[in-house]
């Protein structure tokens, strides 16, 4: 089984609609990072979170939000997802206790916005 | 603020070329560096880190890196390249914020091989 996984794999949804991706892992790692990925533009960090009681700010935060439910778990919401927000979008978690903080990646959700 | 440039976007080679994937890195102190492998539809897997002593890294699938700090570059290599070596890579640099390490990437070089 996969050390961390993503849910839903793929997503289409309406302008307007408020959507949760899910990201839950395996691996008993404290820090867990939203990115999203565009063509071009690499990967960009939306929300991260040290423990379960730290969430910070990424470079691109706005128009989303993010929940660390436990440590296993951590949320990303589009409270009302535009067009622009279509990308692909990864979870990462990284040890604590590695000194280079490596992150482990899920297998991305591909959300689509019309 | 640190940043990563990769300033190839595409990169075609023949299969049993060499291959070298230029990335540069801006950070006020020593960086931890990293060059990650995207295959199509998959998530991204680490080739190698590098973080202090020796410059030359060696990773995964044969790939290779050196950091040289006085170009601030960490160029990725490998001898001879095979077709499954065709994917998208990304640097990336850690630094420290806070309370751990946030990477910031670069934006990838998409590497086709030409059978």
């Amino acid at each position: 089984d996969a050390d961390v996984t993503q849910t839903p794999r793929n997503r289409i949804t309406k302008t307007g609609k408020r959507i949760m991706l899910e990201c839950s892992q395996t691996k008993g790692h404290d820090r867990m990072y939203w990115y999203r990925q565009d063509p071009g533009l690499g990967l960009r960090l939306i929300y991260y979170s040290f423990d379960v009681k730290d969430i910070n700010k990424g470079e691109i935060s706005d128009g989303y939000s993010v929940s660390r439910q436990a440590q296993a778990k951590f949320s990303l919401s589009l409270e009302s997802a535009i067009p622009n927000q279509t990308a692909l979008y990864f979870c990462a978690t990284s040890d604590k206790e590695d000194w280079s903080d490596e992150q482990y990646f899920g297998p991305g959700t591909r959300l689509t916005v019309t | 603020a640190q940043s990563v440039t990769q300033p190839d976007i595409h990169i075609t080679v023949s299969e049993g070329a060499s291959l070298e994937l230029r990335c540069n890195y801006s950070y006020g102190a020593t960086p931890y560096l990293f060059w990650y492998v995207q295959s199509p539809g998959q998530g991204l897997q680490l080739l190698l880190k590098y973080f202090s002593g020796d410059t030359l890294v060696q990773g995964i699938k044969g790939f290779e890196a050196e950091f040289k700090r006085s170009q601030s570059s960490f160029n990725l290599r490998k001898p001879s390249v095979h077709w499954s070596d065709a994917a998208e890579y990304f640097c990336a640099v850690g630094g420290f914020t806070g309370g751990g390490n946030k990477l910031t990437f670069g934006t990838g070089t998409q590497l086709k091989v030409e059978l």
